[in-house]
């Protein structure tokens, strides 16, 4: 089945890089997803990558998979105190009855510190 | 464009009464979804469907939980009677197609249960 789990908390100083990992465990997920949740707002779609990249870029965002290990990251460049947030990785698989579905991990507190 | 609406925001409920919610998907999204996010935990998905069809409610609480999407738009979702631990965050969020595309889901800003 699937599983996905990153590490709970993550702090940075304003101006460094954070990177944010996620390991999943279904090799079928087609693509992974970062989405942000900042307090009492919903999801916020990030980036996504296709399973069959390694890297992709988009501004300060670069996303890491290594599909071997079924590993995944996500770097925030110039980290600023509007990236305090929660991140949440989530990898996409097929349902049996046709379709796709999402499955998140327990997401990734970043606290962004002066 | 206008994103995922959810109504109400927040909701405060006795055990064992009812309560619904309203989802709007994005314009021309086919498929749409209810996420019930308990506190300190990632989204976890309740039903999926595809226009008025349900393609996954596998992990619904048949027994308290409903949903429909009637004419393949608007969508609610019904708990009765509540217990404690639905108390929550539930989430809707629609994509273009459920099928081999990028198929992104777009999230509304949820509906805050708190069951006493």
């Amino acid at each position: 089945g699937e599983d996905v789990e990153q590490s709970l908390f993550l702090s940075v100083r304003e101006g460094d890089s954070s990177v944010i990992n996620c390991t999943y465990t279904d090799s079928s997920s087609t693509y992974l997803y970062w989405y942000k949740q900042e307090p009492g707002a919903g999801l916020q779609l990030l980036t996504y990558i296709f399973s069959n990249m390694d890297m992709k870029q988009d501004q300060r965002l670069t996303v890491l998979l290594n599909k071997k290990d079924k590993h995944l990251s996500l770097r925030i460049a110039d980290t600023q105190t509007g990236d305090s947030a929660i991140y949440f990785c989530a990898e996409r698989t097929g349902l049996t009855g046709g379709g796709n579905k999402l499955t998140f991990g327990t997401g990734t507190q970043l606290k962004v510190e002066l | 464009e206008a994103g995922v609406a959810q109504s109400p925001r927040y909701k405060i409920i006795e055990k064992r009464q009812s309560v619904a919610f309203w989802c709007n998907p994005i314009s021309g999204h086919a498929t749409l979804y209810w996420y019930q996010q308990i506190l300190g935990q990632g989204p976890k998905l309740l039903i999926q469907f595809q226009n008025n069809g349900v393609v996954d409610d596998s992990q619904l609480p048949k027994d308290r939980f409903s949903a429909e999407r009637l004419k393949g738009v608007d969508s609610t979702l019904k708990i009765q009677p509540a217990k404690l631990e639905d108390s929550a965050v539930y989430l809707c969020a629609s994509s273009f197609s459920g099928g081999a595309d990028t198929d992104t889901q777009y999230f509304g800003p949820g509906t805050r249960l708190t069951v006493l």
